[in-house]
C-alpha cells in the first residue's frame, strides 16, 4: 500500500471549512484514498473514500488530483465535534483485508 | 453508539490472570479484526478473521490468542500479559474483503 504524508496537526475555526490535506505521491492506479478519524475515546470511524473522482457523502467532501499524488478532505462547517485524529490511508479494494493507520492529522476546531 | 460492542470497557489484570476480551457485531460482516493502541499512537492491526477462520496474525505474541466462535463473535484471550501490552484494544467488523470497518470504541487494558 501507498505511503502518505499529513502534517501532524491543524486547527481552524467553527463555522468554517477544514481542509485537511494529504500526500500519496506513490499511489499506484488501483489504490483508493480512505479517510477515517477518531475522536477521542472512541474507535475510528470511517469517513469517506474515493478512487479518482471527487466524493461527498453527508459528511465530507473527497478532492483528488487529477494526478493522483495527493488530496483533501473538507468538512465544510466544522463543529466542535469535528476535533479529532484524521486518518489518510491508501489501499487497493482488493487483496487481503488489512487496513493499515499511519499517523494521522489532529484537527483542533476552536470555538 | 456503535454498532461493534465490546466488553468490558477498561479491565485491570495482572500478569498471572487470565482474562478475555469480547465483541459482537450483528451487521452480517464476515471478516473481524483485532487492533491495539497506545496511547497518542495510531491503532496497529493483530488478528483478522475472515468467515471464521484467522487469515491475518501480524506477529502477536502467543500471550494474545483470537477466537471466533461464530460470525457475529470474536474474542480475544489474554494470559501472562506484560505492564507494556497496556493499551486500547479495538475491535472492528466488515463485509469480507472491504476494508470500510466499523469499530468498536475498545476496551482499554491495564495490566498491572
Amino acid at each position: 500500500d501507498a505511503k502518505t504524508t499529513q502534517p501532524p496537526s491543524m486547527d481552524c475555526a467553527e463555522g468554517r471549512a477544514a481542509n485537511l490535506p494529504c500526500n500519496h505521491s506513490t499511489i499506484s492506479g488501483n489504490e483508493y484514498v480512505y479517510w477515517y478519524r477518531q475522536i477521542h475515546s472512541q474507535g475510528p470511524q470511517y469517513i469517506i473514500h474515493g478512487l479518482k473522482n471527487n466524493e461527498t457523502n453527508e459528511m465530507a467532501s473527497l478532492i483528488i488530483t487529477e494526478d493522483r499524488k495527493s488530496s483533501t478532505l473538507i468538512l465544510p462547517h466544522a463543529t466542535l465535534r469535528d476535533t479529532a485524529v484524521y486518518y489518510c490511508i491508501a489501499r487497493g479494494y482488493t487483496g487481503n483485508s488489512k487496513l493499515t493507520f499511519g499517523k494521522g492529522i489532529t484537527l483542533s476546531v476552536r470555538p | 453508539d456503535t454498532e461493534v460492542t465490546q466488553t468490558p470497557k477498561h479491565l485491570v489484570m495482572g500478569m498471572t490472570n487470565k482474562k478475555s476480551l469480547k465483541c459482537e457485531q450483528h451487521m452480517g460482516h464476515r471478516a473481524m479484526y483485532w487492533y491495539k493502541q497506545k496511547a497518542k499512537k495510531p491503532p496497529e492491526l493483530m488478528f483478522v478473521y475472515s468467515y471464521e477462520k484467522l487469515s491475518i496474525n501480524e506477529s502477536v505474541p502467543s500471550r494474545f490468542s483470537p477466537e471466533c466462535p461464530n460470525s457475529s463473535l470474536l474474542n480475544l484471550h489474554l494470559h501472562a500479559l506484560q505492564p507494556e501490552d497496556s493499551a486500547l484494544y479495538l475491535c472492528a467488523s466488515s463485509q469480507n474483503r472491504d476494508v470500510t470497518l466499523h469499530f468498536g470504541n475498545g476496551t482499554r487494558l491495564t495490566v498491572t
